[in-house]
């Protein structure tokens, strides 16, 4: 059963536009949301947070976005790198563990 | 260094065989977790530690899969009698208390069931 899904599993950009990533989740005893970023190789790195109290958290170019009535969580790039190319986990947390969707592999074109 | 650091980075093994694969954690982490992720999937949840308390061990997928952490640090994956559908990626993750805080990875071991 998966419990967080990213239903775009790649997603191409050119440099300097917005990139907008797409997480939708089922369970909502979720309290907490995580992004994080995978290139080749490398473990994740944690990226950006949101607690469910809040619907925006912003951090430099990431802004990341809660829908809780539609269970829908998004990213936001703003303006995209080609260093931000690489594969874009989200995760939400019930409190007792993490479930992770599948990732969307985002190309930003220079 | 200062991040969490797995070993081997890739390990290839015959089926049947027995793994051990070795995670080191952030120093000050009490928290320490695996997953394991198959190609084309997210990261699926194996085991969770938090400090001296049992761990959870709900998502460990067999009998055949089990972990220690010895010492509040070091943790050690093991799968015994290794199956083709067991090749993935291992990946290691702390963080400095629970689950209410972001988890550090490591880079992962790529296991190969041949």
């Amino acid at each position: 059963d998966q419990q967080v899904k990213q239903n775009s599993p790649s997603l191409r950009v050119q440099e300097g536009r917005i990139s907008i990533l797409n997480c939708d989740y089922t369970n909502s005893m979720f309290d907490y949301f995580l992004w994080y970023k995978k290139y080749p190789a490398e473990g994740p790195t944690f990226l950006i947070s949101i607690s469910s109290i809040k619907d925006k958290n912003e951090d430099g170019r990431f802004t990341v976005f809660l829908n809780k009535s539609a269970k829908h969580l998004s990213l936001h790039i703003v303006p995209s790198q080609p260093g931000d190319s690489a594969v874009y986990f989200c995760a939400g947390n019930n409190g007792n563990q993490f479930y992770f969707g599948t990732g969307t592999s985002l190309t930003v074109i220079p | 260094g200062a991040g969490v650091s797995q070993s081997p980075s890739n390990k290839v093994t015959e089926k049947g065989k027995d793994v051990e694969l070795r995670c080191d954690p952030i120093s000050g982490h009490t928290a320490l977790y695996w997953y394991r992720q198959s190609l084309g999937q997210g990261l699926e949840f194996l085991i969770y530690f938090q400090g001296n308390s049992a761990p959870d061990k709900s998502g460990l997928p067999s009998d055949r899969f089990s972990a220690e952490r010895t010492g509040g640090s070091v943790s050690t994956l093991t799968i015994q009698r290794t199956q083709q559908e067991d090749s993935a990626v291992y990946l290691c993750a702390s963080s400095f208390q629970g689950w209410n805080q972001p988890q550090h990875f490591g880079d992962g071991t790529r296991l190969s069931i041949l």
